[in-house]
């Protein structure tokens, strides 16, 4: 079964500091996608990054960048110099394609406090 | 463009009840989802549909039915509401059914208490 733990249950820091999330997954497919959302206090989750199996390039847009590694099955998210604004939860996600449908598996989610 | 719209905001629901979760959404995707989020639990799937006129079972559909007659709307029935149904739930929905890469799109969510 496919499964997304984000051990990370709160974390809190102070505006400025650079913070990682982590999100480590568990999948027997070859091909699969992993998803952060991110939900802040109003309650939507907005979409931030997509990223496929066979594409290991880190990504950056803007302070957010994610490191994909498949060798240790992990696709974490660092904020660079943080903000309050980027106080909300984060959610790691797995897509899970069984039986011609896409599921998405979700992590518990970690919930970030920026400070000011 | 409103993308997916879900009624009510929230609903306050005695125990015994039958009550309708309604989704819709206007981009014309094929797919569509209910999840629930529990604190400390994430969101968990409870129902799926690829493609109007089918559905599917998710993680957590007991207690939960759903029906897809046309693309845009995929309403969540709880046939007789019970505590443990107290939650928020989304709505979301994608373009494509399989594939593993659709962003899912998500509603505003729906906050149910169940007494």
């Amino acid at each position: 079964a496919q499964k997304v733990t984000q051990a990370q249950t709160e974390i809190s820091v102070v505006e400025k500091e650079d913070v990682t999330l982590d999100c480590v997954y568990e999948t027997r497919d070859t091909t699969y996608y992993l998803f952060w959302y991110k939900q802040p206090p109003s309650g939507e989750l907005v979409f931030l990054i997509r990223r496929n199996s066979f594409d290991e390039q880190n990504e950056i847009s803007g302070r957010y960048s994610w490191n994909f590694q498949k060798s240790t099955s992990s696709f974490n998210f660092t904020i660079t110099a943080s903000q309050v604004v980027d106080s909300a939860v984060y959610f790691c996600a797995l897509s899970e394609a069984e039986g011609g449908s896409e599921k998405l598996v979700f992590g518990k989610g970690t919930k970030l406090t920026v400070n000011p | 463009i409103a993308g997916i719209t879900q009624a009510p905001t929230s609903q306050i629901l005695a125990a015994g009840r039958r009550m309708t979760l309604r989704c819709t959404q206007d981009m014309r995707h094929n797919a569509m989802y209910w999840y629930r989020q529990d604190l400390g639990l994430g969101l968990r799937l409870i129902h799926y549909s690829n493609t109007a006129g089918t559905t599917g079972k998710g993680e957590v559909p007991d207690g939960y039915s759903v029906s897809r007659a046309n693309t845009d709307d995929f309403p969540l029935t709880l046939a007789s509401a019970v505590p443990s149904q107290t939650s928020v739930y989304f709505c979301a929905s994608s373009e494509v059914a399989s594939g593993g890469d659709n962003e899912q799109f998500f509603g505003p969510g729906t906050r149910l208490t169940v007494l």
